[in-house]
């Protein structure tokens, strides 16, 4: 099962902030947060991902909490094609390693 | 352009035939991945392979059966299908399977009809 929390839906309008959280309570301390997107009919697209430091790349920038419990994904100005679901991962563990398990993802819907 | 290349595009294939899927990489990545992603539902991991070596399998059906030949391909033999079976299939690859460098690339995906 996956082991985060997203909201189903978000809107945000064009030139904003798009802030996506995501809860992982039950993380572990070597357990990564992933961030991908899926743009409709497409293969889901790696964003960024973190341990718990903020971290920062060309598309969004990456804010865990101290307590490493949550994070916010933020495309600092949001455009139309930044429309579609963002998954927020966190890699489960088992005998074979870590494996990235998808939950529902936020549906963000970037408007004009 | 994410360098996992995904063929054929688009299949439709009746509950009796024998298709393949191909995933191709040249990435240089050790660990390449199936995923079906159904209508309204998560992406569901199906097999993991890490230096060609299976290494994940999630309860799959037998009527999925992959193959890795090599580090740079991996395929998904299809046969007897189910209608419920249709959906998007997606491949990805990670540099490795464990560690830092583990994010995934996917594919584009072949989306599957079982008539």
């Amino acid at each position: 099962d996956a082991k985060t929390t997203q909201p189903p839906s978000m809107d945000c309008a064009e030139g904003r902030a798009a802030n996506l959280p995501c809860n992982h309570s039950t993380i572990s301390g070597n357990e990564y947060v992933y961030w991908y997107r899926q743009i409709h009919s497409q293969g889901p697209q790696y964003i960024i991902h973190g341990l718990k430091n903020n971290e920062t790349n060309e598309m969004a920038s990456l804010i865990i909490t101290e307590d490493r419990k949550s994070s916010t994904l933020i495309l600092p100005h949001a455009t139309l094609r930044d429309t579609a679901v963002y998954y927020c991962v966190v890699r489960e563990r088992n005998n074979a390693g870590n494996m990235l398990t998808f939950g529902g993802g936020t549906r963000l819907m970037v408007k004009p | 352009e994410t360098g996992v290349t995904q063929t054929p595009r688009h299949l439709v294939m009746g509950m009796t035939n024998k298709k393949s899927l191909k995933c191709e990489q040249h990435l240089g990545h050790n660990a390449m991945y199936w995923y079906k992603q159904s209508a309204k539902k998560p992406l569901e991991l199906m097999f993991v392979y890490s230096l060609e070596e299976r290494v994940e399998n999630n309860s799959v059906p037998s009527r999925f059966s992959p193959e890795c030949p090599n580090s740079s391909h991996l395929f998904l033999h299809l046969h007897t299908l189910q209608p419920e079976d249709s959906a998007l299939y997606l491949c990805a690859s990670s540099q490795e399977l464990v560690g830092r460098n583990t994010e995934a690339f996917f594919g584009q995906g072949t989306r599957l009809t079982v008539v």
